[in-house]
C-alpha cells in the first residue's frame, strides 16, 4: 500500500492558462473522490468515479473544470482558463468501501 | 444532504491532558457513517476515528473515543492523553446513503497542545 499520490504538489499559474492535476490511487480501491479546500475551511466535494465511470459532480465544478479517470486507474483534474478564486488546496482521495484515503494535495496558485 | 456544525473554532490542551471536540450535524440519510479526520500543517488528511450510525456502542481506537447521541446529532471526539503530535485541525464529516464517500466537512477546529 503505497498510499495515494497526487503530482505536482504545488502549481503557480498565470490567470487564463489551464492547468493539468494528476491522482494516482491506492491500486485496489474503485472509488475515487476529488475535494477542493480554500485555506481555513473543509474540503468541498467536486466529484467522484466509481471504476471509469464519473458518478456524480458537484455544482462547484463549472464548466471549465473536467475529470477524467481512464481505464479506472489514475485520474485527471483539468481547469481551463483559470480564473484567481481557483486558488486552493485540490485533494484527491480513493476508497474500496466507505474510508476515504486521502493524497496530500496539490496546491494551486493563480496570480 | 448533510449539514456540518463545528462550534469550537480552537481548543487547546496540555499534554496528557484530555480534550473533547464538539460536532453535531444534519441529515437526510437513515444509513450512514460520520467520521473524524485531522489535518496537520501538512495538509494531508488523516482518518482519525470513524463510527457506523446504525450501532449504538461508541467507537474507540486507542487513545480516541466519540459519544455518538444519535437522536441528538452530536458526535463529539474525545482525546484522552493528548500527544504534540495529536496538534492539527480536526474535522467532522459525515456521509452515508449511496453517496459513500462524499463526505460533508465542518469548518474544523484548531487543537494546540501545550508541552
Amino acid at each position: 500500500d503505497t498510499g495515494v499520490s497526487q503530482d505536482p504538489r504545488h502549481k503557480i499559474t498565470k490567470r487564463g492558462q489551464n492547468v493539468t492535476f494528476r491522482c494516482d490511487p491506492i491500486s485496489e480501491h474503485n472509488r475515487l473522490y476529488w475535494y477542493r479546500q480554500t485555506l481555513g475551511q473543509g474540503p468541498e466535494f467536486l466529484t467522484y468515479f466509481q471504476n471509469e465511470a464519473q458518478l456524480e459532480k458537484s455544482r462547484l465544478l463549472s464548466d471549465r473544470f473536467s475529470a477524467e479517470r481512464p481505464k479506472g486507474s489514475f485520474s485527471t483534474l483539468e481547469i481551463q482558463r483559470t480564473e484567481q478564486g481557483d486558488s486552493a488546496m485540490y485533494l484527491c482521495a480513493s476508497s474500496f468501501g466507505e474510508k476515504l484515503f486521502f493524497g496530500s494535495g496539490t496546491q494551486l496558485s493563480v496570480l | 444532504a448533510q449539514t456540518v456544525t463545528q462550534s469550537q473554532p480552537e481548543m487547546s490542551v496540555q499534554e496528557a491532558e484530555t480534550v473533547t471536540l464538539s460536532c453535531t450535524y444534519d441529515t437526510s440519510e437513515s444509513d450512514y457513517y460520520l467520521f473524524w479526520y485531522k489535518q496537520p500543517p501538512s495538509r494531508q488528511m488523516i482518518l482519525v476515528i470513524r463510527q457506523e450510525a446504525y450501532k449504538q456502542q461508541n467507537a474507540t481506537e486507542n487513545r480516541f473515543s466519540v459519544n455518538f447521541q444519535k437522536a441528538a446529532k452530536s458526535f463529539s471526539l474525545k482525546i484522552s492523553d493528548s500527544q504534540l503530535g495529536d496538534a492539527a485541525m480536526y474535522f467532522c464529516a459525515p456521509t452515508g446513503g449511496t453517496s459513500y464517500g462524499k463526505l460533508t466537512f465542518g469548518q474544523g477546529t484548531i487543537l494546540t497542545v501545550h508541552p
